[in-house]
């Protein structure tokens, strides 16, 4: 059974674009994230949600908006996708010992 | 700012050494580190975890050692074999907020 699972594992669109990832988790847990992997393979946080109140949002542009429609839910969007946005995007979610587990990822290729 | 660093972007071992793995953090509040590894194409997955309040955490052939004062803490592996080649990730978090990563660093077990 997956714990984290993420879809799709590769998109690729072209410039100008609006796309969705959706994230879900199984694990019962309260916070989720997404994190982004950029070309130098530096993750980096973009967004956490716990209990569906976002509660930390970085320097991400407002293209970016994460949605959850439930505890178990963590989607991401993205509008008017341009060339640097291409990297591997993260979904995560953490239990209550600080413990995060990871989705395989997705990996954007913006043309 | 990038507040956990791992300085060593690859390091190479024989099958049998033992793999030491650095890495350094300058936020005095982080209170709980860990260590993820990371296969190709694949989410970071959980290896080990430390609390402030201790020092040292052994799991099997994993050891993570931490030292408060000079905001450092380190992986050992003994002994090192071929399946630990992957690329191992620093976090850190202050009070369960989110992670912080390093840059990570690409381990090749040399049979």
């Amino acid at each position: 059974d997956t714990a984290v699972s993420q879809t799709p594992k590769y998109l690729v669109t072209q410039m100008g674009n609006d796309k969705s990832i959706k994230c879900e988790q199984n694990l019962g847990h309260d916070t989720m994230y997404w994190y982004k992997q950029d070309s130098k393979k530096f993750l980096k946080i973009m967004f956490s949600y716990n209990n569906k109140e976002l509660i930390i949002n970085e320097t991400v542009p407002n293209r970016f908006s994460p949605k959850s429609p439930d505890k178990a839910h963590l989607n991401l969007h993205i509008n008017s996708l341009e060339l640097g946005d291409s990297a591997v995007y993260f979904c995560a979610s953490s239990n209550r010992e600080g413990r995060a587990f990871f989705g395989q990822g997705t990996r954007l290729t913006v043309v | 700012d990038q507040q956990v660093k791992q300085n060593s972007p690859s390091l190479s071992v024989q099958e049998g050494r033992i793999s030491i793995l650095n890495c350094d953090y300058t936020n005095s509040m982080f209170d709980y580190f860990l260590w993820y590894k990371k296969y190709p194409a694949e989410g970071p997955t959980f290896l080990i975890s430390i609390s402030s309040i201790k020092d040292k955490n052994e799991d099997g052939r994993f050891t993570v050692f931490l030292n408060k004062s000079a905001k450092h803490l380190s992986l050992h592996i003994v002994p090192s074999q071929p399946g630990d080649s992957a690329v191992y990730f620093c976090a850190a978090s202050a009070y369960g907020n989110q992670f912080y990563f390093g840059t990570g660093t690409s381990l090749t077990v040399i049979p």
